[in-house]
C-alpha cells in the first residue's frame, strides 16, 4: 500500500522569503502521479503543482517548483518570494497510473503561515 | 463554469441521527469522489464514481455509509445512524473520465456528530 508522510505540520515564512515544504512517499508502483494541493482559509482545495514520475524535470509554476528525487521518494515544494496569500494548508498526494481507480492518498498536511 | 459544490456546508448532529451530504460535480465529469479528513489527520479516500457505477468503494469504513449518485450526476452520502468517530470534513471531488491527473475539490462539509 501507498503512503504519504508529511513531517512538519506547522511552518513559517516571512512575506518574499522562500519557503520549503517536505514529503516523503512509500510506494512499488513505477507509474504514478504526486500533487501538491493548497487549501487556504476558505476551504476551497486546489491543485498547485503536479509532476509526473516518469519525468526527470522538476515541474514549476511560476513561483512553485518541486524538487522530485524518485530513488528517495522525496517530492518537497518550493515557494519562492511567498505572499500572504500562500497562507493555507498544503496536502501532498499520490496517485497511481494505471489502476481501476485514480483515487488519491494524501499526507496529513502542513499548515503555512505567511507573515507580513 | 460552476465548480464542485457541496452542501451543507456544515451539519451538527446527535449520535444515531442520519444525515445525507450531497455533491454537485463540475458538468461533464463522469469521474466523483469522496473523501474524508478527521481531524489532525490525513484526507482519506472513501469512494469512487463513474457515472452512477462504483468503481471503487474500499474506503468506506463501514455499511452505516451509503453513497449513490443517481443519474449518473450530484452524488449523495448518507450515514446512519451516526457515531462520534464520523466527525470530520467530506469533500467531494471530480475529474473527467480517461484525463489522469487533477480531481478538482468542492469546499467540503464539516460535520460534527455530538
Amino acid at each position: 500500500a501507498q503512503t504519504v508522510t508529511q513531517s512538519q505540520p506547522e511552518m513559517s515564512v516571512q512575506e518574499a522569503e522562500t519557503v520549503t515544504l517536505s514529503c516523503t512517499y512509500d510506494t512499488s508502483e513505477n507509474n504514478y502521479y504526486l500533487f501538491w494541493y493548497k487549501q487556504p482559509p476558505s476551504r476551497q482545495m486546489i491543485l498547485v503543482i503536479r509532476q509526473e514520475a516518469y519525468k526527470q524535470q522538476n515541474a514549476t509554476e511560476n513561483r512553485f517548483s518541486v524538487n522530485f528525487q524518485k530513488a528517495a521518494k522525496s517530492f518537497s515544494l518550493k515557494i519562492s518570494d511567498s505572499q500572504l496569500g500562500d497562507t493555507a494548508m498544503y496536502f501532498c498526494a499520490f496517485m497511481k497510473v494505471g489502476g481501476a481507480t485514480n483515487k488519491l492518498i494524501f499526507g496529513t498536511g502542513t499548515l503555512l503561515a505567511v507573515q507580513p | 463554469e460552476a465548480g464542485v459544490t457541496q452542501f451543507p456546508s456544515h451539519s451538527v448532529i446527535e449520535k444515531g441521527q442520519t444525515v445525507t451530504l450531497r455533491c454537485d460535480p463540475i458538468s461533464g465529469h463522469d469521474n466523483l469522489y469522496w473523501y474524508r479528513r478527521v481531524m489532525g489527520k490525513e484526507i482519506k479516500f472513501l469512494l469512487h464514481f463513474v457515472k452512477e457505477s462504483k468503481q471503487d468503494e474500499s474506503g468506506m469504513p463501514n455499511n452505516r455509509f451509503l453513497a449513490e449518485r443517481t443519474g449518473g450526476t450530484y452524488s449523495t452520502l448518507k450515514v446512519q445512524p451516526a457515531e462520534l468517530e464520523d466527525s470530520g470534513v467530506y469533500f467531494c471531488a471530480s475529474s473527467q473520465v480517461g484525463v489522469w491527473g487533477e480531481q478538482y475539490f468542492g469546499p467540503g462539509t464539516r460535520l460534527t456528530v455530538t
